[in-house]
């Protein structure tokens, strides 16, 4: 597809398990963003890349979340030790460059039971 | 202190009237870019419309266009002919080029248009 893609698009687990949220960006795009969106706010930053590397995961929330993107591409997320305050939807974004525009995926909305 | 306030929680339009959305940010970068999303409740964040710091001309993109004033430190968007397709949450956002490159977000503005 032409768009940010975003697996699954909605996942349950329960307190204390380990899961992966997956970013596929858009072609080319060497920009990659990860946020979270609680219900009724804007969106949180918590690691941008630039290509493989991690240029900024200060928004990383503590050492249970943990990203990455080994090949410039696709991005993984990944949470340990789920707890039911991580519940809100993740948002994936991809730009062609950091300095132009973000293109978003529809979320993956992580329900921690 | 926010770096992005969007001060609307919520506003009202009626159908084909104009509306604007408040946004106000606060940064020492001298180099930066404005941004504004339209979140519909499928959730998807539509990129609508960019402003440069270093932008002489306020930005417009069909029925969109960004109030810029840089004195004020305000980037308000303004709508016209407001459509019922454009209710939606409405996310104002800002980068700052040389302290950090991700996006800051406003806690949005629900916009409901009335037919």
């Amino acid at each position: 597809g032409a768009g940010v893609s975003q697996t699954p698009s909605n996942k349950v687990t329960e307190k204390g398990k380990y899961v992966e949220l997956r970013c596929d960006p858009i072609s080319g795009h060497t920009a990659l963003y990860w946020y979270r969106q609680s219900l009724g706010q804007g969106p949180e930053f918590l690691i941008y890349f630039q290509g493989t590397g991690a240029a900024d995961d200060s928004g990383l929330p503590n050492d249970r979340f943990f990203a990455v993107r080994p090949e410039g591409s696709v991005s993984t997320l990944k949470i340990q030790r789920t707890e039911r305050g991580d519940s809100a939807v993740y948002l994936c974004a991809s730009g062609l460059t950091e300095n132009t525009e973000a293109f978003f995926g529809q979320g993956t909305r992580l329900t921690v039971v | 202190a926010q770096k992005i306030t969007q001060t609307q929680p919520g506003m009202f339009v009626q159908e084909k009237e104009a509306v604007t959305l408040d946004c106000t940010y606060d940064t020492s970068d001298p180099s930066y870019g404005l941004f504004w999303y339209k979140q519909p409740s499928s959730g998807e964040m539509i990129f609508l419309i960019y402003q440069g710091s270093y932008d002489q001309q306020n930005a417009t993109e069909g029925r969109y266009s960004l109030n810029f004033q840089k004195a004020r430190k305000s980037a308000n968007l303004v709508i016209s002919a407001s459509q019922l397709g454009d209710s939606a949450m409405y996310f104002c956002a800002m980068r700052e080029v040389e302290t950090a490159r991700q996006l800051t977000f406003g806690s949005g503005t629900q916009l409901t248009v009335l037919p």
